[in-house]
């Protein structure tokens, strides 16, 4: 089945560094990828849709400026947090579609645990 | 604003019992409904999806749906300890272009 490869799995950085999560899809094409935040007994919380050759879509609420993606190609996006502080401690997780598997092709990556200190 | 409701639990079913798990969606337009375990501190796993009306069985779950009452259900028959997790329902109102739309989980225990 489609498999999507997450790195790195956790993540602990000063306040005001930036860090930055992989998100590749290891046998398949993703022409869009999404980008969840969950923080603790929290549900997720869709924050960007990333489009391969263009612009990624945030949702409301989401800082562009804070959040970069970058989708590249058609099998990696990356998601950079920049300046981070505390409260962007939370677990990040990224999904692509398969369309190749049908309604059932969301994948979900392992996710990373960022810790910001 | 497209908005998935969960009673959160916690929820706890002796072993070998029926759990039940609900779900309430807010999005008429909504087409495809996926139930997610999730473990804590790992990623979603998908353990059914349902996009027409009525029962869907696949082992020891099923998913029923129902889009007139916008509600989606999940039961797990002869419940294991093991199965004792976050139950996560998910709604898809884009096609697929738009991501998924969570609420905020049932925590299930199942008690030996």
């Amino acid at each position: 089945g489609a498999v999507v490869s997450q790195h790195p799995s956790r993540v602990i950085c000063k306040s005001g560094t930036s860090v930055k999560i992989e998100c590749r899809s290891l046998d398949f094409q993703a022409t869009t990828m999404f980008w969840y935040r969950q923080f603790p007994k929290q549900s997720l919380m869709l924050m960007a849709t990333s489009n391969e050759g263009s612009k990624a879509t945030y949702e409301q609420g989401v800082e562009k400026d804070k959040f970069l993606i970058n989708h590249a190609s058609l099998t990696l996006s990356t998601l950079t947090v920049t300046s981070a502080h505390p409260e962007d401690s939370s677990f990040y997780i990224c999904s692509a579609r398969d369309w190749g598997t049908g309604i059932e092709g969301y994948t979900f990556g392992s996710g990373t645990r960022l810790t910001v200190v | 604003q497209k908005e998935v409701e969960q009673n959160s639990g916690p929820l706890s079913v002796p072993e070998g019992a029926i759990a039940s798990l609900n779900c309430t969606y807010s999005d008429r337009g909504s087409q495809s409904f996926f139930w997610y375990r999730q473990y804590s501190g790992k990623s979603p796993e998908l353990i059914m999806f349902i996009y027409s009306n009525g029962d869907k069985e696949d082992g020891r779950f099923t998913a029923q749906l129902n889009k007139a009452s916008q509600y989606v259900s999940l039961l797990i028959r002869d419940s294991q300890p093991s199965d004792s997790a976050t139950y996560l329902c998910a709604v898809d109102s884009g096609g697929g272009a738009d991501g998924l739309t969570f609420g905020k989980g049932t925590h299930l225990i199942i008690q030996p």
